[in-house]
């Protein structure tokens, strides 16, 4: 019973560095969704995707790339890696007609 | 622009008073609301939710609050126990903005023994 599985759990990057953070989840939800927390700001929406080749942006998409091949499958790229992206980023994925979502356990990512 | 705001960073309650915390949203076309609880290093999980057809639902020691006319929520619970020390997020969802689900800064509650 996985649910919502986040790799990796902890990354550092050098500035200008690319990487991708994967999430995976077995349940078939069809919403999944990218999120950041930052000390003060809250859980802010990246991008998000309603099914398997549909995605949208969120509150602060800038810098980050998303695709949606599958319905199991939402990886979050960092094309270069920039101080600001320091944060701790989770996955959640739903069922359409529910706001209940589930979570992954976080990637803390710190750029230097 | 915040359209979920948790005004309140910190909240320090003793165990088996009542805990308030509050959110307020400028949306008005959310028509669903969700508490979540997130401890250190975890992943915030789902704790109650009201649609805005309603303005109350209970679970055991947790109530939510739905005021539409000031576009507020509060999240009540009693009594605390020093268990629901933990972050704790407001998020709302409209049905005609797809997946987009927006959550507040939250508000951190120490319930003390």
């Amino acid at each position: 019973n996985a649910g919502v599985t986040q790799t990796p759990k902890f990354q550092v990057l050098k500035t200008g560095q690319s990487m991708t953070l994967q999430c995976a989840q077995d349940m078939n939800h069809e919403y999944m969704s990218w999120y950041r927390q930052d000390p003060g700001m809250g859980l802010r929406l990246i991008h998000y995707s309603v099914g398997a080749g549909i995605t949208d942006q969120g509150e602060v998409p800038n810098g980050y790339n998303v695709s949606r091949s599958t319905t199991e499958d939402f990886p979050l790229r960092l094309l270069s890696a920039a101080p600001s992206q320091t944060s701790v980023y989770f996955c959640a994925s739903r069922r359409p007609g529910t706001g209940t979502a589930f979570f992954g356990q976080g990637t803390r990512l710190t750029v230097v | 622009d915040q359209q979920v705001k948790q005004n309140s960073p910190s909240l320090s309650v003793q165990e088996g008073r009542i805990s308030i915390l509050n959110c307020d949203y400028t949306n008005s076309m959310f028509d669903y609301f969700l508490w979540y609880k997130k401890y250190p290093a975890e992943g915030p999980t789902f704790l109650i939710s009201i649609s805005s057809i309603k303005d109350k639902n209970e679970d055991g020691r947790f109530t939510v609050f739905l005021n539409k006319s000031a576009k507020h929520l509060s999240l009540h619970i009693v009594p605390s126990q020093p268990g629901d020390s933990a972050v704790y997020f407001c998020a709302a969802s409209a049905y005609n903005q797809g997946g987009k689900l927006i959550f507040g800064q939250g508000t951190e509650l120490s319930v003390k023994p």
